[in-house]
């Protein structure tokens, strides 16, 4: 079936640092890829997506390009804030016509603490 | 324009009671999904609801049902509560079709003691 690995976490990072957080799935056919973020206290919010290989997707200073041939949606930031400490899990959607259509499937997430 | 909405935000029950939580969609929503999100961890998919029916479901247990009423809004039910099945749980929703822009409620922490 359908799985998302990320990163081990947490990270812990400075003001301003550069940012990456790996993903990488297993999947039959050509699933959607999405990034969602989780603030303390609050529903899980959609960062960005890729709908199909060499997408790049971007919101908010953040990247993600979907690398079919090494099955990885790896998030990255230039420079980081102290408002982007959050939880960020990784997430497909299985393609259109498959059992997974529909539902998605996350990674166990990676806590970010950016300090000043 | 109201987001997803989801009561009560906070619940705790004894082992082998049973709980219902409820949830409202997005304004213009008709998809309705429930994940499961144990602490630490990923949300895990429950079932998704369109049209009243339960249109897929995840890896959970017959113990695990739901409702979806006319008007798009939705109930998840748990039976015989297990001291596991203590999580945050988070409704979805979404237009059909458009499954990739699912929008998430603040969820309904349930503690069973």
């Amino acid at each position: 079936g359908d799985s998302v690995t990320q990163m081990e976490g947490p990270v812990t990072l400075s003001e301003e640092a550069f940012l990456t957080i790996n993903c990488t799935y297993t999947a039959t056919g050509y699933p959607s890829l999405f990034w969602y973020v989780q603030y303390p206290g609050e529903g899980l919010q959609l960062l960005l997506k890729a709908t199909k290989a060499d997408d790049k997707g971007s919101n908010k200073g953040f990247e993600a390009t979907y690398r079919k041939e090494t099955t990885s949606f790896h998030l990255e930031k230039g420079s980081v804030q102290v408002s982007d400490s959050a939880v960020y899990f990784c997430a497909l959607r299985g393609n259109a016509g498959g059992t997974s259509y529909g539902k998605l499937t996350f990674g166990q997430g990676t806590i970010l603490t950016v300090h000043p | 324009d109201a987001g997803v909405t989801q009561s009560p935000t906070h619940l705790i029950k004894t082992r082998g009671q049973q709980v219902t939580l409820r949830c409202s969609p997005k304004s213009g929503h008709d998809t309705v999904s429930w994940y499961q999100q144990a602490l630490g961890q990923g949300p895990q998919f429950i079932f998704q609801y369109y049209e009243e029916e339960e249109r897929q479901r995840g890896n959970f247990p017959d113990r695990f049902s739901g409702h979806q009423f006319p008007n798009y809004s939705s109930e998840l039910n748990v039976n015989a509560l297990w001291l596991g099945d203590s999580a945050l749980y988070l409704c979805a929703s979404s237009l059909n079709g458009r499954a990739y822009e699912q929008y998430f409620g603040p969820g309904t922490r349930l503690t069973v003691t």
